[in-house]
């Protein structure tokens, strides 16, 4: 799988929007773009996942650039328990393991 | 609740010793994933069973074994265990595990201690 790129951290206010930024200039025509956090003391958990179009459900939004080499992940209103480390993950549509292949991630640290 | 369980949450062992981790999948699951997490390696994806069979191989050290029943559980055995095997090990389980959309659940982890 391509290579992603994230900051090892980010700042946020309660309540206020928060931009989580993902660099994968190598990622290919096939790789879905998938967003996994991991809370204090649990086990990874799925956000989102998108290929070329931006994706929205109940916990966040995807908006990927149209070129797809980076995108971002939108939580819209971040609440205390939105604190985590955030991974961006790329899977290739014809991965036949399946597996997930994480990086440092983004710690997000959210005040009150 | 992701649906995962995993058995123990806890361990603690000396070196030396093998011990075994129980996962058992999300009803109508058919794959599980075994990950490690430690401080110094992060996340890193162990071996991938699927319906029984072993679908994929990572980073597992020859003294790691795994197996699926046909219950779809999955255990992972750990022998002749190092102060350095210490470590978060998570199970997660997917509907098929073939395609790069199929979204993996994680269970809650057992945490190894070797002393």
């Amino acid at each position: 799988d391509a290579k992603t790129t994230q900051p090892n951290s980010m700042e946020s206010n309660e309540e206020e929007p928060v931009h989580l930024p993902c660099n994968h200039s190598t990622i290919s025509g096939t790789d879905y773009i998938h967003w996994y956090r991991q809370l204090p003391s649990q086990g990874p958990e799925y956000v989102i996942h998108g290929l070329t179009s931006n994706v929205n459900n109940r916990m966040a939004s995807l908006a990927i650039a149209e070129d797809r080499k980076s995108s971002t992940l939108i939580l819209h209103r971040a609440t205390l328990r939105d604190a985590a480390v955030y991974y961006c993950i790329l899977r290739d549509e014809d991965n036949a393991g399946n597996m997930l292949t994480f990086g440092g991630g983004t710690r997000l640290m959210v005040k009150p | 609740d992701s649906g995962v369980t995993q058995t123990p949450k806890h361990l603690i062992t000396a070196t030396g010793q093998r011990v075994t981790l129980r996962c058992s999948p999300r009803s109508g699951d058919l794959s599980v994933y075994w990950y490690q997490q430690s401080l110094d390696q992060g996340l890193q994806f162990l071996i991938q069973y699927y319906n029984g069979e072993e679908r994929a191989k990572g980073n597992i050290l020859e003294r790691f074994s795994a197996q699926q029943f046909p219950d779809l559980h999955s255990e992972l055995n750990l022998s002749s265990l190092e102060l350095g095997d210490s470590a978060l090990y998570f199970c997660a389980s997917s509907r098929l595990g073939r395609e790069g959309r199929d979204t993996q659940y994680f269970g809650p982890g057992t945490r190894l201690t070797v002393l």
